[in-house]
């Protein structure tokens, strides 16, 4: 299993252009979340998911979108992008059930807005 | 608003030492309780998890739940320079409810120098 994967590694974007983060987990967990992480900060959950079809918001969701079509893929997509946005963000997963909260995360991806 | 604390750090101990670290939680309905490792420019790995108040063990880990406190701690011992890192603690709902999310403190940082 390569567990959650996220693509791409590094990015930079210019104020204003668009791009959509990449989150495939083969896991079969049923949810899914995007976090970021600011330096010095803890991690800000951004969405979630529970299920294929079924998103909600975070703590931090404004400038954000999600969808949830599969399982595996939760992609988080920038709209508008802001230098507010420039963060490290990390996908992560987990199985409801007996070990529910048991979150893994992706490798991440780290993202600069100029 | 639920909230998790962490000792604010950095912590520093020498090779060998008993590193302790420690967390607190705001919202009395939380079960599930993990702490995860993050190296630096890495992402969060999970390293133990409890549920139940007392003490569990995981070769130079144990965690302890005081959940009448609201306390979570892990303490390392034989503590080795490749611990250095940054400790995540993190609370969520009850194991099996299908909430899904948790709630992150800020992390302490741990240096062991050899």
């Amino acid at each position: 299993n390569a567990g959650v994967t996220q693509t791409p590694k590094f990015r930079i974007l210019k104020i204003g252009q668009s791009m959509t983060l990449q989150c495939t987990q083969d896991m079969n967990h049923n949810y899914m979340y995007w976090y970021r992480q600011d330096p010095g900060m803890g991690l800000k959950l951004i969405y979630y998911s529970v299920g294929a079809g079924i998103t909600d918001k975070g703590e931090v969701p404004n400038g954000y979108n999600v969808s949830r079509s599969t399982t595996e893929d939760f992609p988080l997509r920038l709209e508008l992008a802001a230098p507010s946005q420039t963060s490290v963000y990390f996908c992560a997963s987990s199985l409801s059930g007996t070990d529910s909260y048991e979150q893994y995360f992706g490798p991440g991806t780290r993202l600069t807005v100029t | 608003q639920k909230e998790v604390e962490q000792n604010s750090g950095p912590l520093s101990v020498p090779e060998g030492a008993i590193a302790s670290l420690n967390c607190t939680y705001s919202d009395r309905v939380s079960q599930s309780f993990f702490w995860y490792r993050q190296y630096s420019g890495k992402s969060p790995e999970l390293i133990m998890s409890i549920y139940s108040n007392g003490d569990k063990e995981d070769g130079r880990f144990t965690a302890q739940l005081n959940k009448a406190s609201q306390y979570v701690s892990l303490l390392i011992r034989d503590s080795q320079p490749s611990d250095s890192a940054t400790y995540l603690c993190a609370a969520g709902g009850a194991r099996g409810s299908t909430l899904g999310r948790l709630y992150f403190g800020r992390g302490t940082q741990l240096t062991v120098w050899p």
